[in-house]
């Protein structure tokens, strides 16, 4: 059964520090996982991307990481804001197939 | 360029009622989505239409939810008669061509539906 698991289920971080969220995932054949950030009372918006032979990629202060053998992937968030508050999902694509989502993991950022 | 349009934003109704919730996807977007997001989980497909054809309705509970999408433009999620558990964010999305993996899904801002 295709399958996306994120965690921490939440995090509490204090403003400037860096964190990292973790998805691990079961959906076959891979062919895309991508990122989205979830403010409250908003849809989600994609972060980023990452295809099957990509192992990096950043966004400003979002870097995720894919490694397809083990089926993980992980979001580093640098220098944490407040506006970074939000829950972050995990989703995954396979050829031919819907959009698995992962529950997501909910960060608070406190001043 | 605009977004994903959602409406209402949000509603209250007491169970056993009848709601509706309106979605207009951004121009030129074939595949237009509905989801169920229930607080602190992620969102839960329930129709997915190619342009005003229904591509998956298999999590749809069609005892009580239907959709429609008769020009291939707007779409209409009801619910009659709602349960309490039915109470989420009812999320729709869209994106160019659900044919094509990498295409990305847009959402819009969701309505919340509170079932009492």
């Amino acid at each position: 059964k295709n399958q996306v698991e994120q965690s921490p289920q939440s995090l509490i971080i204090l403003e400037g520090k860096n964190c990292t969220l973790q998805c691990n995932y079961t959906v076959s054949p891979f062919s895309n996982l991508r990122w989205y950030k979830q403010d409250t009372g908003r849809g989600p918006v994609s972060l980023t991307i990452m295809t099957f032979s990509e192992n990096t990629k950043s966004n400003g202060r979002y870097t995720a990481t894919l490694d397809a053998d083990t089926k993980q992937s992980s979001l580093h968030i640098t220098a944490s804001q407040l506006s970074d508050s939000a829950s972050y999902i995990c989703v995954v694509r396979g050829y031919g197939q819907n959009f698995v989502f992962g529950p997501g993991t909910r960060l608070s950022v406190l001043p | 360029e605009a977004g994903v349009a959602q409406s209402p934003r949000y509603k209250i109704i007491e169970k056993r009622q009848s709601v509706a919730f309106w979605c207009n996807p951004i121009s030129g977007h074939a595949t237009l989505y509905w989801y169920q997001q229930i607080l602190g989980q992620g969102p839960k497909l329930l129709i997915q239409f190619q342009n005003n054809g229904v591509v998956d309705d298999s999590q749809l509970p069609k005892d009580r939810f239907s959709a429609e999408r008769l020009k291939g433009v707007d779409s209409t999620l009801k619910i009659q008669p709602a349960k309490l558990e039915d109470s989420a964010v009812y999320l729709c999305a869209s994106s160019l061509d659900q044919r094509d993996s990498y295409n990305e899904q847009f959402f819009g801002p969701g309505t919340r539906l509170t079932v009492l």
